[in-house]
């Protein structure tokens, strides 16, 4: 059975950091894309960063440009997402999404690690 | 950067059919991939490369992409199938989601 588990939400001031972590099973994980995915509340999906299976290629949206640092660690199936100078805006449901194999469209979700910044 | 445009709602009555369309420039180049969400719960793929079912999804859910619209079609809908539904492309190296559409079934 596939799973994919975030983890590392809460609450965090405007101006700090977090760390999230997403730990899949099921799947061949080294094999798959990885994605990180936001909805800020009562809105809709936004891409945030993309990371392949090697960990070689990286994408990130213009909106988390320079402030997040997507990793992975194929070893641990995991995939993180490391969040710095964090905003108001950057306040949504977080979830670590795999893309189908060979393919561009989302497969496996996690359920989503809550992050709210506000002081 | 490319943009898609949904319709915040559509209203189908039980039984009819659904129609929600997804607006880029020139989109028919482009695959285009369709989810479902529910409150509280993860998207779900419900067609993929413009008009393909993944496996569980019904043959009710249908897709079609040409020119500068794509649409996502739900025939005889279901008070399940109330949700809200997101549109998907690449382009440029980044992923573009649509507004979204909450479909509700009268």
């Amino acid at each position: 059975e596939v799973q994919v588990v975030e983890s590392g939400g809460g609450l965090v001031q405007p101006g700090g950091s977090l760390r999230l972590s997403c730990a899949a099973s099921g799947f061949s994980f080294n094999s798959y894309d990885m994605n990180w995915v936001r909805q800020a509340p009562g809105k809709g999906l936004e891409w945030v960063s993309y990371i392949s299976s090697s960990g070689g290629t990286i994408y990130y949206a213009d909106s988390v440009k320079g402030r997040f640092t997507i990793s992975r660690d194929n070893a641990k199936n995991s995939l993180y997402l490391q969040m710095n100078s964090l905003r108001a805006e950057d306040t949504a449901v977080y979830y670590c999404a795999s893309l189908s194999f060979g393919e561009l469209y989302f497969e496996y979700w996690g359920q989503g690690t809550l992050v709210t910044v506000s002081s | 950067s490319y943009e898609l445009s949904q319709p915040l709602s559509v209203s189908v009555a039980l039984g009819q059919t659904a129609r929600i369309p997804c607006g880029g420039n020139n989109i028919g180049s482009k695959n285009v991939h369709w989810y479902q969400q529910k409150p509280g719960q993860a998207p779900v793929l419900v067609i993929y490369r413009d008009s393909n079912r993944p496996s569980g999804i019904p043959e009710r859910f249908s897709g079609s992409n040409s020119g500068n619209t794509a649409t996502l079609t739900i025939s005889r809908a279901q008070a399940g199938d109330e949700a809200d539904y997101y549109c998907q492309v690449w382009d440029s190296s980044t992923v573009v989601f649509g507004g979204g559409t909450k479909l509700t079934v009268l």
